[in-house]
């Protein structure tokens, strides 16, 4: 299995500013994978994070929006940037290990 | 389009009922599927996860099948509790690395 810590745990925000979520793995993984659960929705996947390289995000996200950075194999982060209130949802960074996936506990990000 | 699709989407029952959440997907052509609890505000827990070769997988009181041919599966759980409520998801790995995810039911069980 996988140990995923993430943080904060939760934030309330003012719209403009931006939020650096943290992603830590108790193992080396090679990719890590980034989430929004918006109120009330399913998990969407924002991007795929390598160590090493460019995140490849999808449909509907873009790198000035979400930034992502992969240090190195155990550890990543996203930013939220000029965040508004519509980017009020659940952020989730999560790990693959022998196929199966295991989710952080999730960031509440707020923006009033 | 690869689509997953979660009925119901709310379920209440009383303690002790026996219950079935059914997952449906598009395509056959499926690498794994996987069962998640998700408790509010908060992250998923992974609760069994079946590959594509496999039937099913059991766990305490939670079994969950797998017909690839029919694209569906089921969630099991026997004897619920209060301690039971949480809104569940099923996931499937469609070949690729990326999950997609069914819209989840969000269970309630009632003392």
């Amino acid at each position: 299995s996988a140990v995923i810590s993430q943080k904060p745990s939760r934030d309330i925000c003012q719209r403009g500013t931006s939020l650096t979520i943290q992603c830590q793995v108790d193992s080396q993984v090679t990719m890590m994978f980034w989430y929004r659960q918006q109120p009330g929705q399913s998990l969407t996947l924002i991007a795929t994070a390598n160590q090493g390289s460019e995140a490849t995000y999808e449909s509907g996200f873009v790198i000035d929006k979400f930034p992502i950075s992969r240090p190195n194999l155990t550890f990543s982060t996203l930013t939220v940037s000029n965040m508004s209130p519509e980017d009020s949802s659940i952020y989730l960074c999560s790990v693959d290990k022998n196929t199966e996936a295991f989710f952080g506990q999730g960031t509440r990000l707020t923006v009033v | 389009k690869q689509e997953v699709t979660q009925i119901p989407a709310a379920l209440s029952v009383p303690e002790g009922e026996n219950l079935v959440l059914n997952c449906s997907f598009t395509d056959s052509a499926i690498y794994n599927l996987q069962w998640f609890r998700q408790d509010p505000g908060k992250g998923l827990t992974s609760l069994l996860l079946i590959q594509s070769s496999q039937r099913e997988q059991t766990s305490g009181r939670l079994n969950a099948s797998l017909d690839k041919s029919s694209g569906r599966s089921t969630l099991y759980i026997a004897a619920s509790q209060p301690g039971d409520s949480a809104t569940y998801l099923c996931a499937v790995k469609f070949g690729s690395n990326m999950l997609t995810f069914g819209g989840g039911t969000r269970l309630m069980v009632k003392p």
